[in-house]
């Protein structure tokens, strides 16, 4: 199985910050890398597919990069509806998840 | 307008097979390159991705819970339903399901179902 760990686990940050979040798979996986945003009480909204593909009506201070084991989310200035969980998943064999980064308001 | 929704049990006893059904519209399972997934999370923790039915009826299942889970499709009623057996507390959670598409990289998750609270207790 293709483990993903994510870093870090929980981050305080305020608005207008830039944040990123660290992704890294237990073998290569190419760009075969999703990110979701999850809110409380939410189903997750998928924010970046195949590692640096932007979903259609996600803003654009969302971006990702990586290729291999190591991936990167960036919010490039934190609006207050950013503050939530964001989770990583892998495609490249079936599909792993991340334990998650929960994203709080310093 | 792509939606799904879930429905079953809300408590399940330990020992009992759970039967979770997957509703949905907007898009069809018999259109090539779609699927529709299954992923949980129990309360206060990560996402874990259980189960997935393409549209050619190619079946995919998570490793450590192989031997409990079945999906299933019926393309004419636009549902897919998803059998864990031998439910345990431990499997209490939220489950959703979510229309997969697939991409140069594998495929992702762009619309998720509301997600459904089972609980399993005695």
């Amino acid at each position: 199985d293709i483990q993903m760990t994510q870093s870090p686990s929980s981050l305080s940050a305020s608005v207008g910050d830039r944040v990123t979040i660290t992704c890294r798979a237990s073998q290569s996986i190419s760009s075969y890398l999703n990110w979701y945003q999850q809110k409380p009480g939410k189903a997750p909204k998928l924010l970046i597919y195949a590692a640096s593909s932007l979903q259609s009506g996600v803003p654009s201070r969302f971006s990702g990069s990586g290729s291999g084991t190591d991936f990167t989310l960036t919010i490039s200035s934190l609006q207050p509806e950013d503050f939530a969980t964001y989770y990583c998943q892998q495609s490249y064999s079936t599909f792993t998840f991340g334990q998650g980064t929960r994203l709080e308001i310093k | 307008q792509i939606t799904l929704k879930e429905s079953g049990p809300t408590l399940v006893k330990p020992t009992q097979t759970l039967t979770l059904t997957c509703t949905f519209s907007g898009f069809s399972l018999s259109t090539s390159g779609v699927g529709v997934g299954w992923i949980r999370q129990p309360p206060g923790k990560a996402l874990e991705w259980l189960a997935l039915i393409y549209w050619d009826d190619d079946k995919r299942y998570s490793p450590s819970l192989k031997s409990r889970l079945t999906i299933t499709k019926d393309t004419s009623k636009n549902q897919v339903v998803l059998t864990m057996t031998n439910m345990d507390p431990v499997d209490t959670a939220t489950y959703y399901c979510a229309h997969e598409v697939i991409d140069e990289y594998g495929g992702h998750f762009d619309y998720w179902g509301q997600g459904t609270l089972v609980t399993v207790s005695s």
